[in-house]
């Protein structure tokens, strides 16, 4: 049973960059999308963006010039890199993995297994 | 921008039936697959409704989806409800650009 970890430090300075990585065990991280989500204090979710495991990605418009998906598919692993960050960042962050349907409308994704989370704090 | 919006709260008493609506702000919203998920407090969210109706294994029947066109909205109806149900529910759909889009969620109230 596939199973999202994700790692990184819980505490970023005003302006640094967040690095955050999901670690994908018990399946292999090819032929899907992977995701990343994040959830504001008290809010709702926020989709930052997908990576394919070839690489290919797509991002939250809002968040576009700030952020990077990256994937290795050696460690089974992909990333999340957001910079500049503000207080308005501080969130619990998700990994998911996407898998691709394919029905009357075409071909979609969804989220269908999710990592625990992790918070990140923006502060100094 | 494309936008699903929610009800902020809904509530039933254990036993009976909700439906929790999602709208979307413009074109149809019966031209992408919606998604339903369920968060409840402290949990990372769980998928309950996958391409409009469909439950992955293991999510009860009492779970369904729906889509009106005329309305442009999207639905998920819980009937049999239990208290277990209490949480919040989001749904998900995609903008033009195939980029993942939330509504703002729903608090189910099982009281």
């Amino acid at each position: 049973q596939v199973q999202l970890q994700e790692s990184g430090p819980g505490l970023v300075k005003p302006s640094e960059t967040l690095s955050l990585t999901c670690t994908v065990s018990g399946g292999s991280i090819s032929s899907y999308y992977w995701s990343w989500i994040r959830q504001p204090p008290g809010k709702g979710l926020e989709w930052i963006g997908y990576i394919y495991y070839s690489g290919s990605t797509n991002y939250n418009p809002s968040l576009k010039s700030r952020v990077t998906i990256s994937v290795d598919t050696s460690k089974n692993q992909f990333s999340l890199k957001l910079s500049s960050v503000t207080a308005a960042d501080t969130a619990v962050y998700y990994c998911a993995r996407a898998p691709l349907g394919a029905g009357a409308k075409g071909v979609y994704y969804y989220m269908d297994v999710w990592g625990k989370g992790t918070t990140v704090t923006v502060s100094s | 921008n494309f936008m699903l919006t929610q009800p902020h709260s809904v509530s039933e008493s254990p036993g009976k039936t909700v439906t929790i609506s999602c709208t979307g702000s413009s074109g149809s919203i019966a031209s992408n697959y919606v998604q339903w998920y369920q968060q409840r407090p402290g949990s990372a969210p769980t998928t309950v409704i996958y391409e409009d109706n469909q439950r992955p294994s293991g999510v009860p029947d009492r779970f369904s989806g729906s889509i009106d066109s005329s309305s442009n909205s999207a639905s998920l109806t819980i009937s049999g409800l239990k208290t277990e149900d209490e949480a919040d529910y989001y749904c998900q759909s995609y903008d033009s650009s195939n980029q993942g889009v939330f509504g703002g969620g729903t608090k189910l109230t099982v009281l």
